[in-house]
C-alpha cells in the first residue's frame, strides 16, 4: 500500500514554544490530507482537513490560530502547534487519500509532550 | 448524519479461534468502507478497502464483507494469532473526503 510518513514520532517541548509536525505522502500525491488528535484509549478526533494550495478547513472547536496547518505541496502538510501548553499534549496523526482507489493511509503518529 | 458503531467494544479469544468483528452504519449512501488496525502508540494500518459496489474483500486471513442495504460490515479473522492483538477500526466514507470512524474493537488473542 501507499506510504505516509510523519515526523517527528515524538517530541518534548517547553510550555510557550511552538512545535512543527510534518506529514509526507511518499509514493503518491495527496491534494487532501487530514490531521487528527487522539487521547488515550479513545478514537480519532478530526481536527482539520488540509487542502493543497488553499486554507485548511477546521472542525468546530479547533483553534485555527493555535493549530496552524500548511499544505504547500502535493506531498507535504505541516501542523504547527503554537505557544504549546501542557493541555496540548497528545498523540497527533495525519492521513492522506490515495485518489486512484480512494484509500485512506495514515502516518505513524507524533506524540507531543509539553512540559 | 452518518454514525458508525462497532460491536463488541472489546474481545478476548484464545489463539487459533476464528472471530468476527461487526460494524454498522446509519446511512447506506457510502462511497467506500475501510478497516484499519491500530497498535498501541502507533498510527493506523489499512487492512481492507471495500468500494460501495463491492460485497467483500480478502487479504490473507482477513475477509471483510459489506451489505449497504442493511448498513453492516463484518471483518472475519481466521485462525487468530497473538500478533493480531490490536484495536480494529471501521471507517465509512460517505462521499466527499471526510471519513467517519467507529470507536473500535479492542482485540486480545491469548497464546
Amino acid at each position: 500500500g501507499a506510504v505516509v510518513s510523519q515526523h517527528p514520532s515524538w517530541v518534548i517541548c517547553k510550555s510557550g514554544t511552538s512545535v512543527k509536525i510534518e506529514c509526507r505522502s511518499l509514493d503518491f500525491q495527496a491534494t487532501t490530507m487530514f490531521w487528527y488528535r487522539q487521547f488515550p484509549k479513545q478514537s480519532l478526533m478530526l481536527m482539520a482537513t488540509s487542502n493543497e494550495g488553499s486554507k485548511a478547513t477546521y472542525e468546530q472547536g479547533v483553534e485555527k490560530d493555535k493549530f496552524l496547518i500548511n499544505h504547500a505541496s502535493l506531498t507535504l502538510s505541516t501542523l504547527t502547534v503554537t505557544s504549546a501548553h501542557p493541555e496540548d499534549s497528545s498523540f497527533y496523526i495525519c492521513s492522506a487519500i490515495e485518489t486512484s482507489a480512494g484509500e485512506l493511509f495514515f502516518g505513524e503518529g507524533s506524540r507531543l509532550t509539553v512540559l | 448524519k452518518q454514525e458508525v458503531t462497532q460491536i463488541p467494544a472489546a474481545l478476548s479469544v484464545p489463539e487459533g479461534e476464528n472471530l468476527v468483528l461487526n460494524c454498522s452504519f446509519t446511512d447506506s449512501a457510502i462511497y467506500n468502507l475501510q478497516w484499519f488496525r491500530q497498535d498501541p502508540g502507533k498510527g493506523l494500518t489499512s487492512l481492507l478497502l471495500i468500494q460501495s459496489s463491492q460485497r467483500e474483500q480478502t487479504s490473507g486471513r482477513l475477509n471483510a464483507s459489506l451489505d449497504k442495504s442493511s448498513g453492516r460490515s463484518t471483518l472475519y479473522i481466521a485462525a487468530s494469532q497473538p500478533g493480531d492483538s490490536a484495536t480494529y477500526l471501521c471507517a465509512v466514507r460517505p462521499g466527499g473526503f471526510k471519513t467517519i470512524f467507529g470507536a473500535g474493537t479492542r482485540l486480545f488473542v491469548k497464546a
